[in-house]
Order: C-alpha cells, then structure tokens, then sequence
C-alpha cells in the first residue's frame, strides 16, 4: 500500500543548531502538508506544498517538494526552546488513486528536542 | 469559529467493552477524519466520512466503526475491546477532505485518550 516515511524517527539538537526532517513517499503526490504537533497537544497545520519543487518559508521553516513531487523536506534554521514538538507530513494521494479518493497518509513524524 | 470538539477525553474500560467516541466539527466542514495515535504508529487513518457516507477507510478490523449525521458531527465506536486498543483517537475536520485547495487541511480536535485494562 501506499506509504509515507519520515526521517529521523527523534532529533536532539542543542538550542540554535539547524534541524531537518525528510519525507519519502512511495508514489506521487498531489500534495503534501506539515503538521506540528506539541507535547500533549494536537497536530497543528503548518503548510500545504502544492507544485514541482515548491519552496516556501515561514519565518525560521524552510519548506520543499520535491521535483517529482514523492519527497518533502522540512528545515528549521537556529532551533529555539519553542520548535520543540512532533512534526509530521501528511501525503495527500491523487483523486481515485488505488481506489482511495485522496485521504492524506501521514508519516510516523519527527520528534524534535531542543537543549537550552 | 469554535474549534473541533472532541468528547469524552478521557476514557477507561476493560477488555471486550465497547465505547463511542463523539466529534463535533467545525461549523461549515463536511468532511471527518478519525486517526488512532500510539507513540510505536504515529497517526493511523481509521476512516473518513463525507456527508453521511465513508468515503475513505485505513487498514483497521471491523471492529471499528463510525457513522456521521446530516449536521456532520460524527461518531466513532469500537466494540470488544482489546489491550492494544488503548490510544489516543483524534478527530479532523476539513472542509471537503480532498483536492488541491486549502480545502483539504486538517483541523484535529484535542482527541480522546482510551485506556483499555
């Protein structure tokens, strides 16, 4: 069946290191979000990345889809106490792909930990 | 705008209960979406309802089951419990669940945490 993996499964980065979190998708996608989810809290949205090799920022968070729209990456420059979090991506499969009519398949996620 | 509304949230039950879980949308979205969360799984798509109907189903036994009514709030329910049935469930609402527009995000509720003994 259709996957979504994401790397690194955990990240402990010293406050003001860079963080990057990947994710790999056995087939095309249409589109694929970013979720960011709080210890204790609920997955968040961050962004939706539609096109080819779409890069968006949002502030510190550089996101990108790959050419062949299977890849995402999320980077976070000079982490803060605040990024701490789960951060997953959700692959969004084209209509009626395998029967399926586009449910989003989320990665395990990334679980960021940030040293002061 | 009131947020996704999830009830109860917190449960405990024993093996082979039963229970429902309840989800009120946000007003105006059609589409609910239920993942079970564990800290081993990640999110795993359980099913997805679209105006009353499954449109989308994950890979779960036939023991979970859900429905949504005309004012799209909807249930979720889990007969003979099991152990391994002891989650987080989170609801998500979305506007239309599918396409390219910004329809599709998903907004969670806080979830309901099942403990199963």
């Amino acid at each position: 069946g259709q996957q979504v993996m994401q790397i690194p499964q955990y990240q402990h980065v010293q406050e003001g290191e860079d963080f990057t979190t990947y994710c790999n998708s056995s087939t095309t996608l249409s589109n694929i979000q970013w979720y960011k989810q709080r210890p204790g809290g609920h997955p968040v949205f961050l962004i939706q990345l539609v096109k080819s090799g779409e890069v968006k920022k949002q502030k510190r968070l550089t996101f990108q889809f790959g050419e062949a729209k299977k890849n995402s990456s999320l980077h976070i420059t000079a982490t803060q106490t605040t990024d701490v979090g789960t951060y997953f991506c959700a692959g969004q499969n084209p209509m009626n792909y395998g029967g399926s009519q586009g449910n989003l398949i989320f990665g395990k996620g990334t679980k960021l930990s940030v040293k002061p | 705008k009131a947020g996704v509304t999830q009830t109860p949230r917190y449960l405990i039950k024993t093996r082979g209960q039963q229970v429902t879980l309840s989800c009120s949308p946000i007003s105006g979205h059609r589409s609910v979406s239920w993942y079970q969360q564990t800290p081993g799984q990640g999110l795993q798509f359980l099913f997805e309802y679209f105006s009353e109907t499954q449109r989308n189903k994950g890979n779960f036994p036939g023991r979970f089951s859900g429905r949504q009514f005309s004012n799209s709030r909807s249930e979720m329910n889990v007969s003979t419990l099991e152990l391994g049935d002891s989650a987080l469930y989170l609801c998500a609402s979305s506007l239309t669940g599918t396409g390219l527009s910004t329809k599709n995000i998903q907004y969670f509720g806080a979830g309901t945490r099942l403990s199963v003994l």
